[in-house]
């Protein structure tokens, strides 16, 4: 298994471009997520995801659009890059979320994105 | 608000034990998480707790107190592949994790 893969993993744009970063996993699992790692930060929550056909806004959701055409995909779109959007982004999946399970969360290798 | 909070940076000894507190206010609790996450790498799992009490995997125990709102992770046998931060979170009522900031840990010879 794969796992979580995420592309590309390094990525630098101009302010104003768009650009989509690719998230697929092989594990059949219904949670899917974006996150952005910021120095001095805990984890922030860009979208989610709760099955084919359902997304949600997280924590931080400004200037990113998501789509959940499948189960194994979640692409996360920059619409118009500026500097603040430049962030490592991770990408994570798990079974569920609710319950009384651990419903742990694996992630991709993350995305270096640079917005010059 | 919601807040969890981890000291910034610890340092230890190769072989000694290091405990990392983790202490949270939160939109009610549905369980604590512990990663792991090494240098330009993903975080991987660690330890879940649910209920209060201790929680031992190997090298690696997690406590938990409810009502204190507070947690460590204790690592005994430091090893040099241990150096990581580790990260914290809990999830909240709505089932939605509460990432800390993180606790980079520095393990010397």
């Amino acid at each position: 298994n794969a796992g979580v893969t995420q592309t590309p993993k390094f990525q630098v744009l101009k302010t104003g471009q768009s650009m989509t970063l690719q998230c697929a996993q092989d594990m059949n699992h219904e949670y899917m997520s974006w996150y952005r790692q910021d120095p001095g930060m805990g984890l922030r929550l860009i979208h989610y995801s709760v099955g084919a056909g359902i997304t949600d806004q997280g924590e931080v959701p400004n200037g990113y659009n998501v789509s959940r055409s499948t189960t194994e995909d979640f692409p996360l779109r920059l619409l118009s890059a500026a500097p603040s959007q430049t962030s490592v982004y991770f990408c994570a999946s798990s079974y569920g979320t609710s319950g009384s399970g651990a419903n742990v969360l694996t992630f991709g290798a993350g995305s270096r994105l640079t917005v010059l | 608000g919601q807040n969890i909070d981890q000291p910034t940076e610890m340092t230890a000894t190769e072989g000694a034990i290091v405990q990392i507190n983790c202490t949270y206010q939160t939109s009610g609790f549905n369980g604590l998480f512990w990663y792991q996450q090494h240098a330009g790498e993903a975080p991987t799992f660690l330890s879940y707790n649910v209920l209060d009490g201790l929680e031992e995997k190997g090298r690696f125990s997690s406590f938990l107190s409810r009502s204190k709102g507070y947690s460590y992770l204790l690592l005994k046998e430091l090893q040099m592949k241990d150096s990581a931060s580790y990260l914290c979170a809990v999830r909240d009522s709505n089932y939605q994790l509460i990432w800390g900031a993180g606790t980079k840990l520095i393990i010397k010879p």
